[in-house]
């Protein structure tokens, strides 16, 4: 059991939009930095978001990041079938004093 | 180029102990918070242990908290982690990563050693 909550799997067509949520807590998402992460299969985990919506440098403006009250958003426009991958949301928990991460969620493109 | 690369990982059985290693290069290392980050078969990714800069700060996940140990070598550009009384739950690939959570995020992550726990 994660301690953000990601959906398991969301899928949509090449070309379209598709978001993927992330649900925390005040102690995690709610009072810090969100970063999201994709992991190709068979990779280590690559950087797509810091500081909740921030891109680093290499990272197509199709990814946006956002963040409301306890929750955050992965947002991925223009679908394309290299984009087929999991997922993982991640933030500091100050009351656990620890790195947390989504359980991840898997995106397919149909 | 950046890189981190791991080394260490093994077969061990349960109750024994591994030391991983990750060499740091192309950046400076004193400049970054490293993480360790584990990935069980088939699971998704789990926070193991962080460190800061300086090493006067530690952190670690409750599953590991007081059997692992995470350390740094800043003149040799190494991080490390002792990995004592080991379970089967343990296995995973472990990940050396740049970065914290938080400011910057965890920026580049190494290809991971897997460890195996088993008798």
């Amino acid at each position: 059991q994660s301690v953000l909550t990601q959906p398991p799997s969301v899928s949509a067509a090449p070309g379209q939009k598709v978001t993927i949520s992330c649900a925390g807590r005040s102690s995690n998402i709610g009072n810090n930095y969100v970063s999201w992460y994709q992991q190709l299969p068979g990779t280590a985990p690559k950087l797509l978001i810091y500081e909740t919506n921030k891109r680093p440098s290499g990272i197509p403006d199709r990814f946006s990041g956002s963040k409301s009250g306890s929750s955050a958003t992965l947002g991925i426009t223009g679908l394309q079938t290299g984009d087929e991958a999991d997922y993982y949301c991640a933030t500091w928990d100050s009351r656990l004093s620890g790195g947390v991460f989504g359980g991840g969620t898997r995106l397919t493109v149909l | 180029e950046v890189q981190v690369v791991e080394s260490g990982g093994g077969l061990v059985q349960p109750g024994g102990s591994l030391r991983l290693s990750c060499a740091a290069s192309e950046f400076t290392f004193t400049n970054y918070y490293m993480t360790w980050v584990r990935q069980a078969p088939g699971k998704g990714l789990e926070f193991v242990a962080n460190i800061n800069e300086d090493g006067s700060e530690r952190y670690y996940a409750d599953s590991v908290r007081g059997r692992f140990t995470v350390s740094r070598d800043n003149a040799n550009n190494s991080l490390y982690l002792q990995m004592n009384s080991l379970r089967a739950e343990d296995t995973a690939v472990y990940f050396c990563a740049r970065g914290r959570f938080g400011v910057g995020g965890i920026d580049f992550w190494g290809r991971g050693t897997l460890v195996t726990v088993s008798s």
